[in-house]
């Protein structure tokens, strides 16, 4: 079975902070994604990497920055983190032209 | 136009009925598609990918993809209680490596 692990389940940080979120997949999948969800928002892609090294920006990257040093890890920073960016953060991974597979997700209360 | 939309619901149907959920996609290239299901609090679980025209099954669950009208739908026969949840459709788009989600529709199965 595919296994996406998010670092985290639950996080509170302080505005300005800045924030790092892990995920890490034990498949070799080439794609990684960070989604974040909102209520009556769905998931909304933030950024995501197709091989090491390598990253596209997603529909909403503003405030955030991504890193992908090892295939198997791809890391969400929150450069400095403002209120409106709490919410719940969703990473997934996939082969290519497959389907992804999700973490447990991490919610994220900035205050 | 946004790039995959779903009604939002709540549809309701009683238990033993078919439930059917529906999504249009915008981009005519698109070739990946893929159904999740989602319970409230947790992530996203694949239920169908779909890649060519035409009806997949498996068990209770049948995906249809239409290029022509670029819409997919996803059929679930005997709806159970168990069934209630939000259903997220998602395409890969571009041509790439972008997998975006439409917002999902609540389905409620009423004993």
């Amino acid at each position: 079975d595919v296994k996406v692990t998010q670092s985290s389940r639950y996080l509170v940080k302080r505005t300005g902070e800045k924030v790092f979120l892990e995920c890490v997949q034990d498949m070799d999948h080439e794609n990684m994604f960070w989604y974040r969800q909102d209520p009556g928002l769905g998931l909304r892609l933030i950024y995501f990497s197709y091989d090491v090294k390598m990253k596209e920006k997603g529909d909403i990257p503003e405030g955030y920055s991504v890193s992908r040093e090892k295939k198997e890890r791809f890391s969400l920073i929150l450069e400095s983190a403002s209120t409106n960016q709490t919410s719940m953060y969703l990473c997934a991974s996939r082969l290519l032209d497959r389907a992804a597979f999700f973490g447990q997700g991490t919610r994220l209360t900035v205050v | 136009q946004k790039e995959v939309e779903q009604n939002s619901g709540p549809l309701s149907v009683p238990e033993g009925a078919i439930a059917s959920l529906n999504c249009t996609y915008s981009d005519r290239g698109s070739q990946s598609f893929f159904w999740y299901r989602q319970y409230s609090g947790k992530s996203p679980e694949l239920i169908m990918s779909i890649y060519s025209n035409g009806d997949k099954e498996d068990g209770r669950f049948t995906a249809q993809l239409n290029k022509a009208s670029q819409y997919v739908s996803l059929l679930i026969r005997d709806s159970q209680p168990s069934d209630s949840a939000t259903y997220l459709c998602a395409v890969i788009v571009g041509g790439g490596n972008k997998l975006t989600f439409g917002t999902g529709t609540q389905l409620k199965v009423e004993l």
